[in-house]
């Protein structure tokens, strides 16, 4: 079945700075792949999604970009903003399937 | 939260005990997800709906069970709950073909069982 690795577990970075949290899937079936933000206390929101026929998808100040040979996906967050500290999830389906998979989780920390 | 609901949304139990937690939706949305969030896990499925009275294991679903009557509740149940099964637990919800993909969650059930 699929797998989906998270890195990093933390990140902590100063307002302002970039972030880039990574994701690698073992599935080559899979082609769709969300992303999710997690605030203390509250369900996950999905924030960006990607399907394996888009490269790089962007919204605002969030981006998500995909390597389907390489089977890895980015979430990439500009100019952070101290509102952007969550735990961030990845993960990955094949729509055939109702299954979503999850990566571990990254804790992101925006410094003022 | 996409107009989930779900309650409890803490509870603390016994060892032993039967726990039914509940999802509510008021989206009309044909699937529904039991997950259960861990520290170092993620989130990972339980069970899923496709349909009243249509259900479906996922990969923890050992010492679990659910059950849909309408198309809006989602019934998760612990027979005989373990200390092994505290855990937050989250109900998502998605769409019918061809935008089934997208999972919207609910604010989270907070089990400790002691």
């Amino acid at each position: 079945g699929e797998n989906v690795e998270q890195h990093p577990s933390t990140l902590s970075v100063q307002e302002g700075d970039s972030a880039v949290i990574k994701c690698t899937y073992s599935d080559s079936a899979s082609n769709y792949f969300p992303w999710y933000k997690q605030e203390l206390g509250k369900g996950p929101q999905l924030i960006i999604d990607i399907r394996s026929n888009v490269g790089e998808k962007k919204d605002q100040r969030i981006a998500v970009t995909l390597n389907k040979t390489a089977k890895h996906f980015s979430l990439h967050i500009t100019e952070t903003q101290p509102e952007d500290s969550a735990v961030y999830f990845c993960a990955a389906k094949n729509t055939g399937f109702q299954k979503l998979v999850f990566g571990t989780g990254t804790r992101l920390l925006v410094s003022p | 939260d996409a107009g989930i609901t779900q309650s409890p949304r803490h509870k603390v139990t016994e060892t032993g005990t039967p726990v039914t937690l509940r999802c509510h939706q008021t989206e009309n949305h044909r699937y529904m997800y039991w997950y259960r969030q861990d520290p170092g896990h993620g989130l990972r499925l339980i069970h899923y709906s496709y349909g009243v009275k249509d259900t479906d294991k996922g990969e923890v679903s050992d010492g679990y069970s659910v059950s849909r009557s309408k198309t809006e509740d989602f019934l998760l149940t612990l027979e005989s709950a373990t200390s092994s099964q505290t855990s937050v637990y989250f109900c998502a919800i998605s769409e019918t073909f061809p935008r089934t993909d997208t999972q919207y969650f609910g604010p989270g059930t907070r089990l400790t069982v002691l």
